[in-house]
């Protein structure tokens, strides 16, 4: 176990459509990311929340945003729904080292995941 | 954006033999390699890791091994068994600061007995 816990596990949702998904970091851990894994594909970075705050996003539209809240906790939030956005979202907690040369991140740990289904 | 190239998509091995899987990145500020092994319906969870100041680690059957001046990095896994039967996910951290990933699109191993 990981200490990474998501909901829902699994939901089903129609096109235009809202949905939001949660995460729950694991135990002092002060980063958290998200990531969407489409059938037979790598997962992919949709953003990353480091202090509240977004610190890094990837190749996705606006539609998709996030909160980080102060117990390290955050939410996926997609609006207006689209066919393609089927897929296993997921998320990681990782603890980010201030180095000298920059901020480092530690290993990810990932949650099962929450499997959406968009008709 | 910046590439993580995965090479073979699918593998089959017989048991106790090795099995090789290569990736190649395009990111230059990368410095920070995880392997991830992903079963059926589950988590991908981490099985070795390498940072940019090391060429070469080693986990008991487990060893990554870096190029950095070739942007190549590649998972070998000896005597293998059907429980290593599972996707791996390369990776490579984005930027300099190292705090996300770019995976590759996975192999999938099967190990026979």
């Amino acid at each position: 176990e990981t200490g990474v816990t998501q909901s829902p596990t699994h939901l089903i949702k129609t096109r235009g459509q809202q949905v939001t998904l949660r995460c729950s970091s694991q135990s002092g851990h002060n980063t958290v990311s998200w990531y969407q894994q489409a059938l037979g594909q790598g997962p992919q970075f949709i953003f990353q929340y480091y202090r509240e705050e977004e610190n890094g996003r990837g190749n996705f539209p606006p539609r998709f945003s996030g909160l980080q809240f102060p117990n390290y906790s955050s939410e996926l939030n997609v609006n207006a729904l689209e066919l393609d956005d089927s897929a296993l979202y997921l998320c990681a907690s990782s603890s980010v080292e201030e180095l000298a040369g920059g901020p480092n991140t530690g290993e990810l740990f990932f949650g099962e995941g929450s499997r959406l289904t968009v008709l | 954006g910046e590439n993580v190239e995965q090479h073979p998509s699918t593998l089959s091995v017989q048991e106790g033999d090795s099995a090789v899987i290569k990736c190649t990145y395009s990111d230059s500020a990368s410095n920070y390699f995880p392997w991830y092994k992903q079963e059926l319906g589950k988590r991908p969870q981490l099985i070795i890791d390498i940072r940019s100041n090391v060429g070469e680690k080693k986990d008991q059957r487990i060893a990554v091994t870096l190029n950095k001046t070739a942007k190549h990095f590649s998972l070998h896994i000896t005597e293998t068994q059907p429980e290593d039967s599972a996707v791996y996910f390369c990776a490579a951290s984005m930027g300099y600061s190292g705090y996300a990933l770019n995976f590759g699109k996975g192999t999938s191993l099967l190990v026979t007995p």
